[in-house]
């Protein structure tokens, strides 16, 4: 597979439920995102990590559990979601060292609805 | 304080029409990054352009251009002769140097290119 993918395209959960969002980058790059896209808000950064090292929490609810164990996959584990978390999730990395200020490659996004 | 601001949410033009979509931002920073992002209907954020804030050349990429200005701190996006596969949905969106990896986005404008 090339550039970045992310597993599963759809999720449905319930509040009480814990579930793993899955991205994986196909391009050698040493930065990956997560981003969070709801209809009424622009697009949020949620976390950065360079080189595996977590360089940004954008203030995001404890009940989101980013996880990079390498620099080719993050995981973003969810537990005790509500339902305003529901929203398109995005991944994205970047070359070089990292920093928003690169070019951002982004895959499909997981289509999160919380019940 | 909104700091990018795409006051356009949605427009329709009809085919081989130009369309300029605005983007004003907002920044105390002298050096900074502009970025235009794309998003087709299959929700992945393709990279258009990045522009840093010392380089004010307006750039021409095929049918896309776009006009920077600092004066009046806008960045804005043309696509000459629109075609139907432009529609989409574009970002805007900032990214100040010294707010290591923070990037704004705006909200989006949304285009519809209409046969």
């Amino acid at each position: 597979e090339t550039g970045v993918t992310q597993t599963p395209r759809h999720l449905v959960m319930g509040m009480t439920n814990k579930k793993s969002l899955k991205c994986e980058q196909h391009l050698g790059h040493n930065a990956m995102y997560w981003y969070k896209q709801s209809a009424k808000k622009p697009l949020e950064l949620m976390f950065v990590y360079n080189f595996k090292e977590q360089t940004e929490n954008n203030s995001v609810p404890s009940r989101f559990s980013p996880e990079c164990p390498n620099s080719s996959h993050l995981f973003l584990h969810l537990h005790t979601l509500q339902p305003e978390d529901s929203a398109l999730y995005l991944c994205a990395s970047s070359q070089g060292e990292g920093g928003v200020y690169n070019e951002q490659f982004f895959g499909p996004g997981t289509r999160l609805t919380v019940l | 304080a909104q700091k990018v601001t795409q006051a356009q949410t949605e427009i329709s033009v009809v085919e081989k029409e130009d369309v300029t979509l605005d983007c004003v931002y907002e920044t105390r920073d002298t050096t900074y990054y502009l970025f235009w992002y794309k998003q087709p209907p299959s929700g992945e954020l393709v990279f258009l352009i990045r522009r840093n804030s010392f380089d004010e050349q307006n750039e021409i990429s095929g049918r896309y251009s776009w006009n920077f200005q600092k004066s009046t701190s806008s960045f804005n996006f043309t696509i000459t002769a629109s075609q139907v596969v432009d529609s989409a949905v574009y970002f805007c969106a900032l990214s100040e140097m010294n707010r290591d990896d923070k990037i704004i986005f705006g909200k989006g404008t949304r285009l519809h290119i209409l046969p």
